[in-house]
């Protein structure tokens, strides 16, 4: 049971808009710390794609973008796209854990 | 390049130990934190250790805390992980990963902005 809950799945059509949801609570996301966003590709390592809850590295697409509100954070990509579909992890820091801490993950369908 | 490069995994006997390396290249390597992430066949993310830029800050998860041991050589340019006493559990990919901040004093990360390939940990009698 990871400390950020993120659904198992989402899925859209292909020119469509997702959203995938990190909920945490008062000990990480809700105490300020900021969550980042990772996507892991079929068979390769995990690349940033937000930082600081809403800046995008250098190379990454505008169709990314970040949110943060209250204890959760989401990630919104427009313009689906099929090279799009991957798995996607939110961090962040748990002070009562005294740790970093990963949403379990969320899988991205593009139908 | 920015580059990082694990080495080291293999197969292991549950209690016995292993030592993973990453080599690094392409940024100036004493200035940032590095960690290791893992991830179980099939399963999520996991940090497992972080180091600062100067040894000066180490931290560990609780699930290896006391097994495993973490340390980098700067000259070396290279990260290390000695993990002891391996169980089934610690099977998986382990991740070498740079901070995208220089000179953090946290042992756990802002964000990880480079990660190497992964070396593969087999934890079977």
């Amino acid at each position: 049971q990871s400390v950020l809950t993120q659904p198992p799945s989402v899925s859209g059509a292909p020119g469509q808009r997702v959203t995938i949801s990190c909920t945490g609570n008062s000990s990480n996301i809700g105490a300020g710390y900021d969550t980042h966003w990772y996507q892991q590709l079929p068979g390769t390592a995990p690349k940033l794609l937000i930082y600081g809850n809403n800046n995008r590295p250098s190379g990454v697409p505008d169709r990314f973008s970040g949110s943060k509100s209250g204890t959760s954070a989401s990630l919104a990509i427009t313009g689906l796209q099929a090279e799009d579909e991957a798995d996607y992890y939110c961090q962040s820091y748990d002070s009562s854990l005294s740790g970093s801490v990963f949403g379990g993950g969320t899988r991205l369908t593009v139908l | 390049e920015v580059q990082l490069v694990e080495s080291g995994g293999g197969l292991v006997q549950p209690g016995r130990s292993l030592r993973l390396s990453c080599a690094a290249s392409g940024f100036t390597f004493d200035s940032y934190a590095l960690y290791w992430v893992r991830q179980a066949p099939g399963k999520g993310l996991e940090w497992v250790s972080g180091i600062t830029w100067n040894s000066g800050n180490i931290g560990y998860a609780d699930s290896v805390k006391g097994r495993f041991t973490i340390s980098r050589d700067n000259a070396k340019n290279s990260l290390y992980l000695q993990m002891s006493s391996l169980r089934a559990e610690d099977m998986g990919l382990y991740y070498c990963a740079k901070d995208g901040i220089k000179y953090t004093i946290s042992s756990h990360p802002h964000y990880m902005d480079v990660w190497g390939k992964g070396t593969t940990v087999t934890v079977s009698s």
